[in-house]
């Protein structure tokens, strides 16, 4: 299974743009990229998912350059509501057996 | 759509006693799985059930953890003697078949503290 490697923490301010970066050096070649965003009192949830290049949602983007040994979650104007923590996944798409790591700690502040 | 319910809440217990959390699913998920966080770091899987086959326990503690799935339905896991280094949150969560990475739906934990 790929290992994966994120900041410890960041902190935002309301408005700006957060890009957080995964490292996955040993990602392979049926390896699919995931993200999970977990608030407080509660277990994570999904937030977005990509192979290759650019994936866009309603709630963020997903740059993935072609060598894939890395990815960056990008979170547009963020509020203080986004203030939690987000991992970084990365195994076979269809199978559900990657491991979270401990993930990015994103603090917005007013 | 109903979310993956868990119960209960919270649990304080003392080191040596036994606990048991209890994990119903999104109705139709044939993938149940249990994961313990501890405070600061990411959700670490301890078992994962095929309906009601186990397909990884491979990180359960066998001599103090336990878990079933009757019926391919609700889980149970149970803690028996529980050791301070027990204390975390246990989740729970549920997906579908091919869904994979995607697809975790996860309760909001069952908070356990032994003292």
């Amino acid at each position: 299974l790929a290992k994966t490697t994120q900041p410890i923490s960041m902190d935002s301010y309301e408005g700006q743009e957060v890009n957080i970066t995964c490292s996955h050096n040993n990602i392979a070649t049926n390896d699919y990229i995931t993200w999970y965003q977990q608030f407080p009192s509660q277990g994570p949830r999904f937030i977005i998912q990509g192979y290759k290049t650019k994936v866009t949602n309603e709630v963020a983007s997903l740059f993935i350059p072609a060598d894939r040994k890395s990815s960056t979650l990008s979170l547009p104007r963020v509020s203080l509501s986004d203030t939690a923590v987000y991992y970084c996944l990365v195994g076979e798409g269809n199978a559900g057996k990657s491991t979270f790591g401990d993930g990015t700690t994103l603090t917005v502040k007013p | 759509e109903a979310g993956v319910a868990q119960s209960p809440r919270y649990k304080i217990i003392e080191k040596r006693q036994s606990v048991a959390f209890w994990c119903n699913p999104i109705s139709g998920h044939a993938t149940l799985y249990w994961y313990q966080q501890i405070l600061g770091q990411g959700p670490k899987l301890l078992i994962q059930f095929q309906n009601n086959g186990v397909v990884d326990d491979s990180q359960l503690p066998k001599d103090r953890f336990s878990a079933e799935r009757l019926k391919g339905v609700d889980s149970t896991l149970k803690i028996q003697p529980a050791k301070l280094e027990d204390s975390a949150v246990y989740l729970c969560a549920s997906s579908s078949p091919g869904q994979g990475d995607r697809g975790y739906t996860f309760g909001s934990g069952t908070r356990l503290t032994v003292v």
